[in-house]
């Protein structure tokens, strides 16, 4: 397996402008997670889903940021309108529960905000 | 509300030396403590976990201490080599929603030099 997939690596867009993040989870798994690295905050889990269903989005920042997964195989997560304070790496993680917990995790994707 | 504390944030330790990174979790449901390690430019990966059942689990030269009752755990490097250099990541999870959600830790960066 090629393990998580993200799409793009790096994204560089202006304040303003819609941004979608892609995952393709690792075929099997059920949980599928967004979490967003910062310095200043360390690893903030965004969202969780299983089976495709939202479990938890109160880490979301604010309603600028939504996901969606419409399938076991993909999922996005989309900032619109975009701030500099985005500016960070977003990692998508998938594991399958509740069997086994060990996540893992793509190879991020580097948003900067202009 | 940081469920997980870590620390020290920053270690710097001597070739041939031992790392040790310690963990404090909140959560009495948590029941999976694993430590992940990031190099830059990549997402983390796991690097070893424990359950509650035991007090300590040994991997090569890494090792994790646990102590239920202080709801304590800590992650020993021994022989630290420089390959060693990266960021770990203490985090802790509980079944919630059929799945597992991993709160992580805010990070130690450790740096072995010769």
């Amino acid at each position: 397996d090629a393990g998580v997939i993200q799409s793009p690596r790096h994204e560089v867009t202006e304040m303003g402008q819609e941004v979608t993040l892609r995952c393709k989870p690792i075929s099997g798994h059920n949980s599928l997670f967004w979490y967003r690295q910062t310095m200043m905050r360390g690893l903030e889990l965004l969202i969780y889903f299983n089976n495709n269903v939202p479990i938890d989005d109160s880490g979301m920042p604010e309603d600028r940021f939504s996901a969606k997964m419409p399938n076991a195989s993909f999922s996005t997560l989309k900032i619109q309108p975009s701030e500099p304070r985005d500016s960070a790496v977003y990692f998508c993680a998938s594991s399958f529960a509740p069997m086994n917990t060990e996540a893992f995790f793509g190879q991020g994707t580097r948003l900067t905000v202009v | 509300q940081q469920q997980v504390k870590q620390s020290p944030q920053s270690l710097i330790v001597q070739k041939g030396g031992i790392s040790i990174i310690n963990c404090a979790y909140e959560n009495t449901a948590f029941d999976y403590f694993p430590w992940y390690q990031q190099f830059p430019g990549k997402g983390p990966a796991l690097l070893i976990a424990i359950r509650p059942d035991v007090s300590e689990k040994k991997e090569g030269r890494f090792t994790i201490s646990f102590n239920k009752s202080a709801k304590q755990f800590s992650l020993h490097i021994m022989d630290s080599q420089p390959g060693d250099s990266a960021t770990y990541f203490c985090a802790a999870s509980g079944v919630t929603g059929g799945g597992n959600k991993l709160t992580f830790g805010t990070g130690t960066q450790l740096k072995v030099e010769l």
